[in-house]
């Protein structure tokens, strides 16, 4: 089944404990991308990774971390989590053809909670 | 990108049609006109997209306006399930997409 899987759905953690959430799709999709989603404010880009080591910043990526060592994989990586950081986070991707647009294909979420 | 205006909410009996209006006055030429939902915190679900043809597919249709300021998003015989938040977005490659607040949509029985 063609699909993005989030690790973990579910996390609380402490004021600056690293954690990394990872991010993976079987579509062989080039386009990776995170999002956070926080009330009345909808869902923010963070980063977004074109190919295989090739990231961007997207429209709030102070405090976030990616890394695209593979085509499947895109970890977002929390290196000092803050409070401010707890949010709804979703990972997506699509194909990427020059002339062509495609649907994004969005992971299940991971809740993310920092006291 | 261009920005979107949605109403917040709006109801649909069940079986009825479902038309959600979309005003995107300044939307540019190579701008598309997106649609995705959400339902309670799932992750966003793909609908349709258009430039100015009005399109559609298993899901919806999609009608843009000539002069492409605004579109209707017709999902022609609402259930329950489609009760969601459903976004329309407006942007060149369908990859950046910034999502607006949306608007709530319920289906009653």
């Amino acid at each position: 089944e063609a699909q993005v899987t989030q690790n973990p759905r579910y996390l609380i953690t402490v004021t600056g404990k690293k954690l990394t959430v990872t991010c993976s799709q079987n579509m062989n999709h080039e386009y990776m991308s995170w999002y956070r989603q926080d009330p009345g404010l909808g869902l923010r880009q963070i980063y977004y990774s074109m190919n295989v080591e090739v990231t961007d910043k997207g429209d709030v990526p102070e405090g976030y971390k990616v890394s695209r060592k593979e085509k499947r994989n895109f970890p977002l990586i929390l290196e000092s989590p803050s409070p401010n950081q707890t949010s709804l986070y979703f990972c997506a991707s699509s194909p990427l053809v020059t002339g062509v647009r495609y649907e994004q294909y969005f992971g299940p979420g991971t809740r993310l909670t920092v006291t | 990108d261009a920005k979107t205006t949605q109403p917040t909410s709006m109801d649909c009996a069940e079986g009825r049609a479902a038309n959600l209006p979309c005003n995107h006055s300044t939307i540019s030429g190579n701008e598309y006109v997106y649609w995705y939902r959400q339902i309670h915190s799932q992750g966003p679900q793909y609908i349709i997209h258009g430039l100015k043809n009005n399109e559609t597919n298993e899901m919806a249709s999609l009608i843009i306006t000539e002069d492409r300021k605004s579109s209707t998003l017709i999902l022609p015989h609402a259930t329950l399930r489609d009760t969601a938040v459903y976004y329309c977005i407006v942007e060149t490659s369908g990859s950046r997409l910034t999502f607006g607040e949306g608007t709530q949509l319920t289906v009653n029985p």
